[in-house]
């Protein structure tokens, strides 16, 4: 079974602050991790995602992941906050098997102050 | 282009009657998914279908069902509709169903249920 769990379902930040958002997953096999982004009234759009090899991922829009497999987690983050980087952002986890399913974490609201 | 494309983007009905909601990907994608936001933003899978076969179907009421005439599109037929059914509903699409592919969603269907 495999699950995601993203800790602060908000977090608020100034603009030009490090943006740090917490995901943790249980996977009985090495997943597949990935983190996608909701603006308001949107879609889904993917971020990043871990496959295999370099555990630091980077993103679109500056953002970066690091993949710690000691500690089951895959963290957020971006140095500088932009008014722009304001969404939910889901992690989610695949970790294959026979239905190739997609699990997301419950989300984090991400606010930016000015 | 829309790569991913849902219509309606907003369905007001009242209980009891049947609706459908339609999905169409222009990406030449081979696995398509019908995913249920609820009002906490809490995202889960529904359906996958691959070339048009049925490969993923989670315990949804059987109210609700897909139907992909090709590939590249996927509907979603919801029978006697009740209150909560209220949800954004996202298709989404991804080249080979595989757990590594990012998944490409839809703009969302707001289903209102009165």
């Amino acid at each position: 079974a495999q699950s995601v769990t993203q800790l602060g379902s908000h977090v608020s930040v100034s603009e030009g602050a490090l943006v740090l958002l917490r995901c943790n997953y249980s996977s009985s096999v090495p997943p597949y991790l990935f983190w996608y982004v909701q603006y308001p009234n949107q879609g889904l759009q993917l971020l990043l995602k871990y496959t295999t090899g370099a555990t630091l991922v980077k993103g679109i829009n500056g953002f970066e992941a690091e993949f710690k497999k000691s500690e089951t987690s895959f963290h957020l983050t971006k140095p500088s906050a932009h008014m722009s980087d304001a969404a939910e952002y889901f992690c989610a986890v695949n970790s294959g098997g026979s239905n190739y399913k997609l699990t997301f974490g419950k989300g984090t609201l991400l606010t930016v102050n000015p | 282009d829309t790569a991913v494309s849902q219509t309606p983007k907003y369905l007001v009905t009242q209980m009891g009657n049947d609706k459908s909601i339609k999905c169409e990907q222009n990406l030449g994608h081979d696995t398509m998914y019908w995913y249920k936001q609820d009002s906490k933003k809490f995202l889960k899978i529904m359906f996958s279908y691959n070339n048009k076969e049925l490969i993923i179907n989670e315990t949804v009421p059987n109210r609700f069902s897909p139907k992909s005439p090709d590939k590249a599109h996927l509907n979603l037929h919801i029978n006697s509709l009740e209150l909560g059914d209220s949800a954004v509903y996202f298709c989404a699409s991804s080249q080979q169903g595989y757990a590594v592919d990012e998944q490409f969603f839809g703009p969302g269907t707001r289903l209102t249920v009165l």
